[in-house]
């Protein structure tokens, strides 16, 4: 079974539409991310839910907005996409956001803007 | 904010050993983990350091030092699978977990 599912996998589209990607966790996790990882591999968080709480809320374009109706499911709705969003969307979720606590990835959202 | 700081790029050869430096500024710290990622895969929890001193995981060991806001990781008897892209990363005093560049590690036959 998967731990953190991302769909899709890939996502190929035009620069203006909408699209969103879907996170689940069948880890029991409390807390869950997405991070975007650009060209350079460059890894930087963008939002964290405890609980269905938004707790982490990066500068990151009003355009992008999170949505987690349950603590399993994290998902990342994104409006008027432009060239620059071009990247991987990873999902994450860890048991409750402490310090030690391991970051499970998803196999990430590999998103392509024409 | 944090700032990381890690090599870009390390080529050894199979059976050697590699050791990646990650200084860090951070206005908290709450200890330092490590990532490793395959081209085309997902971020992969290797190890965390929440006190001084060595912590050991098989083939792979991470050292911190807190008050030299340092810390390492010890990849021996390298193999051609340990090719990836190594990442440090602090924890701040809210949840958030800043991630270094990553350094490439080649590993020749």
């Amino acid at each position: 079974d998967t731990a953190v599912s991302q769909t899709p996998k890939y996502l190929v589209t035009q620069m203006g539409n909408d699209k969103s990607i879907k996170c689940e966790q069948n880890l029991g996790h409390d807390t869950m991310y997405w991070y975007k990882q650009d060209s350079k591999k460059f890894l930087k968080i963008m939002f964290s839910y405890n609980n269905k709480e938004l707790i982490i809320n990066e500068t990151v374009p009003n355009r992008f907005s999170p949505k987690s109706p349950d603590k399993a499911h994290l998902n990342l709705h994104i409006n008027s996409l432009e060239l620059g969003d071009s990247a991987v969307y990873f999902c994450a979720s860890s048991q409750d956001g402490g310090s030690g606590e391991p970051q499970h990835f998803g196999d990430g959202t590999r998103l392509s803007i024409l | 904010g944090q700032s990381l700081e890690q090599p870009s790029e390390v080529t050894a050869v199979e059976g050697a050993i590699v050791q990646i430096n990650c200084t860090y500024q951070t206005s908290g710290f709450y200890g330092l983990s490590w990532y490793q990622q395959h081209d085309g895969g997902a971020p992969t929890f290797l190890s965390y350091n929440g006190l001084d001193g060595l912590e050991e995981t098989g083939r792979f060991s991470s050292f911190l030092s807190r008050s030299d806001s340092y810390g390492y990781l010890l990849l021996q008897e390298l193999q051609m699978k340990d090719s990836a892209s190594y990442f440090c990363a602090v924890r701040d005093l809210g949840y958030k977990l800043s991630f270094g560049a990553g350094t490439t590690v080649t590993v020749r036959a």
